[in-house]
């Protein structure tokens, strides 16, 4: 399974963009990128999937560079609600025995 | 409405006493997972299941067991082997084809 890196915590302000990086070096070729929140006592919430290049939805982008070994979520004017940890998932989207293992993730905070 | 259910939210048990945690789906998945998280920690798999009466165990089965008579339903029970018990369980699932995990709540297991 590849492993994934991602920075422990991050700090923003209120109306600014964030971006989370994420290093994947061993991703393989069928593998896609994933990224879930999770609130305190959640459960993690489904975010943005992409296999290369840019994905975007109403919530978030999703940067991939051609290697593929890292991947750049990009939050759009955060807001106080944004405050949650993020996880960076790999693994193969049509196998469900993959994508299993979710790493420490992001813990961002904004701030007012 | 679809979704994952898990009940109880909060769960308090005496040490050496067996319990089981409920997860039902009505999302017609095929997969169903279960992780485990501590305190300001990432999830970690227990155990998961592709298909009815088929199971594998995950990085942390020790202490476990489940059980997957029903497409629909994936109980974990946290056996009095288990040595540190008290933590938040999560139970996901998502269809064969793969995609995106969808979570429950969560409970809450406390053991004293």
């Amino acid at each position: 399974l590849a492993k994934t890196t991602q920075p422990i915590s991050m700090d923003s302000y209120e109306g600014q963009e964030v971006n989370i990086t994420c290093s994947h070096n061993n991703i393989a070729t069928n593998d896609y990128i994933t990224w879930y929140q999770q609130f305190p006592s959640q459960g993690p919430r489904f975010i943005i999937q992409g296999y290369k290049t840019k994905v975007t939805n109403e919530v978030a982008s999703l940067f991939i560079p051609a290697d593929r070994k890292s991947s750049t979520l990009s939050l759009p004017r955060v807001s106080l609600s944004d405050t949650a940890v993020y996880y960076c998932l790999v693994g193969t989207g049509n196998n469900a025995g993959n994508m299993l293992t979710f790493g420490g993730g992001t813990r961002l905070m904004v701030k007012p | 409405d679809g979704g994952i259910t898990q009940s109880p939210k909060y769960l308090f048990r005496k040490e050496g006493q067996n319990v089981t945690l409920s997860c039902e789906q009505n999302l017609n998945h095929d997969a169903m997972y279960w992780y485990r998280q501590d305190p300001g920690q990432g999830l970690r798999l227990i155990y998961y299941s592709q298909i009815v009466n088929d199971f594998q165990k995950g990085d942390i089965a020790e202490g476990y067991s489940v059980s997957r008579e029903k497409k629909e339903s994936f109980p974990l029970t946290v056996t009095s082997a288990q040595k540190n018990p008290t933590a938040f369980y999560l139970c996901a699932s998502t269809p064969r084809q793969g995609g995106s995990k969808y979570f429950g709540p969560g409970t809450r297991l406390t053991v004293t």
